[in-house]
């Protein structure tokens, strides 16, 4: 069955400390790939996305993502945290060629001043 | 452009009143997809239109709820009568022609008392 795991629900960073989120999918074929961030109170919105080639991708306000296939991880990154990112995280993944997304559970980050 | 329009972002009801969502996709996105989020469940999808015909509804919960979509720049999510179980954020995303990246709009939180 298609899945997404986002093992950590709850994960607390000091400010300016790295941070690295989890996500494990499972699914026959290298699915596309997103992080969606949702602030409170707010919609989702698209961090950054793997389609294919370069496993390294960059994403808006400082974020990375890295796709490993054999472990069928796509993991978010942030070298340095600012307060301002602390909301929740979703992982999603979407079969190519159709419309339905599945979300992980999320993460909600905290970030300690 | 203004993104994926909402509207009410907030709404509380009473048990048995009707109650409808409004939704105005991304101009050029001829995808429209309704979800909903609460703690328990996560992100639901609920219908998928695509050129304004409901494609997939699998995923609204009862006869209760519809949806329409008019025109390429409206949708609406309708639920007859409400119960203090609907209670949750409900999203509109869109996507375009490629179909493979979804925009949210900020979402209505509903409250069915």
């Amino acid at each position: 069955a298609q899945s997404v795991t986002q093992p950590d629900i709850h994960i607390t960073v000091s400010e300016g400390a790295s941070l690295e989120l989890r996500c494990n999918y499972s699914y026959g074929a290298t699915p596309y790939l997103f992080w969606y961030v949702q602030s409170p109170g707010q919609g989702l919105q698209l961090l950054l996305k793997y389609f294919s080639g370069d496993t390294l991708v960059q994403g808006i306000k400082g974020f990375e993502a890295e796709f490993k296939r054999s472990q069928s991880s796509f993991n978010l990154r942030k070298p340095s945290v600012h307060w301002s990112d602390a909301a929740e995280y979703f992982c999603a993944v979407g079969p190519r060629g159709t419309y339905k997304y599945i979300f992980g559970t999320g993460t909600r980050l905290k970030v300690l001043a | 452009d203004a993104g994926v329009i909402q509207s009410p972002r907030h709404e509380v009801t009473e048990m048995g009143q009707e109650v409808t969502l409004r939704c105005k996709p991304i101009s050029g996105h001829n995808s429209l997809f309704w979800y909903r989020q609460t703690m328990m469940r996560g992100l639901e999808l609920l219908i998928y239109f695509n050129n304004n015909v409901p494609i997939d509804d699998s995923g609204m919960p009862e006869d209760r709820f519809s949806a329409k979509m008019p025109n390429a720049s409206f949708s609406t999510l309708k639920i007859q009568p409400s119960e203090p179980r609907d209670s949750a954020v409900y999203f509109c995303a869109g996507s375009g022609l490629s179909g493979d990246t979804q925009y949210f709009g900020p979402g209505t939180r509903l409250t069915v008392l």
